[in-house]
């Protein structure tokens, strides 16, 4: 595709639920990252996948948080037991290798009620 | 440790040009980037530098980057009402993969 491709644009669940979020990253980049941006704040950074591998997780704010890429191409991030603190607008972004540049999908919005 | 700062407001006449300020901490740092973000969209890419460059001009953009203080700025020429968005300054080190470090975003406004 043109450009990194996330969805559902937008979820709402209420707290305690299971979420997924998609990200289709461009094609033939081999990083992927996440990373989660809460209103008036920059985008932090979640975790990294080069490949099918995490690379670095350090960012993950605890184990309820968990991502995969199982063929090094599309990922999901899992949220378990969501809380109201999850919610925020969280953001993919693919390069072609590492210490490339970034590309960002629009994000999705998540709100636990 | 990491992190990078930013003013959070600029106000500025269409015409004028804007100057948003970054500072860094981080001495190893590779790339340094700027990103805009309009009313909810993602993030686009507006440019970057490389932190081995002092200047980086992009048409209206330019970039400057002084190492010693670590201090990056972003000018915009000629700003227009269409700028209005919060930019991004964020820094990339060369031993953690590519991982960007956000600042906390500059929203500027141009008024007609």
């Amino acid at each position: 595709g043109a450009g990194v491709s996330q969805t559902p644009s937008n979820k709402v669940t209420e707290k305690g639920k299971y979420v997924e979020l998609r990200c289709d990253p461009i094609s033939g980049h081999t990083a992927l990252y996440w990373y989660r941006q809460s209103l008036g704040q920059g985008p932090e950074f979640l975790i990294y996948f080069q490949g099918t591998g995490a690379a670095d997780d350090s960012g993950l704010p605890n184990d309820r948080f968990f991502a995969v890429r199982p063929e090094g191409s599309v990922s999901t991030l899992k949220i378990q037991r969501t809380e109201r603190g999850d919610s925020a607008v969280y953001l993919c972004a693919s390069s072609l290798d590492r210490n490339e540049k970034l590309f960002f999908g629009s994000g999705t919005q998540l709100s636990v009620l | 440790g990491e992190d990078v700062e930013q003013s959070l407001f600029l106000s500025v006449r269409e015409g004028d040009s804007s100057v948003i300020n970054c500072t860094y901490t981080d001495s190893s740092s590779t790339y340094l980037y700027w990103y805009k973000q309009e009313p909810g969209a993602g993030l686009q890419l507006l440019t970057y530098i490389f932190s081995n460059m002092d200047m980086k001009q992009d048409q209206r953009l330019t970039v400057l980057l002084n190492k010693k203080d670590k201090h990056l700025s972003l000018r915009i020429a000629d700003t227009q009402t269409g700028d209005s968005a919060i930019y991004f300054c964020a820094e990339t080190i060369y031993n953690q993969g590519g991982k960007l470090i956000f600042g906390q975003g500059t929203e500027l406004s141009v008024k007609p």
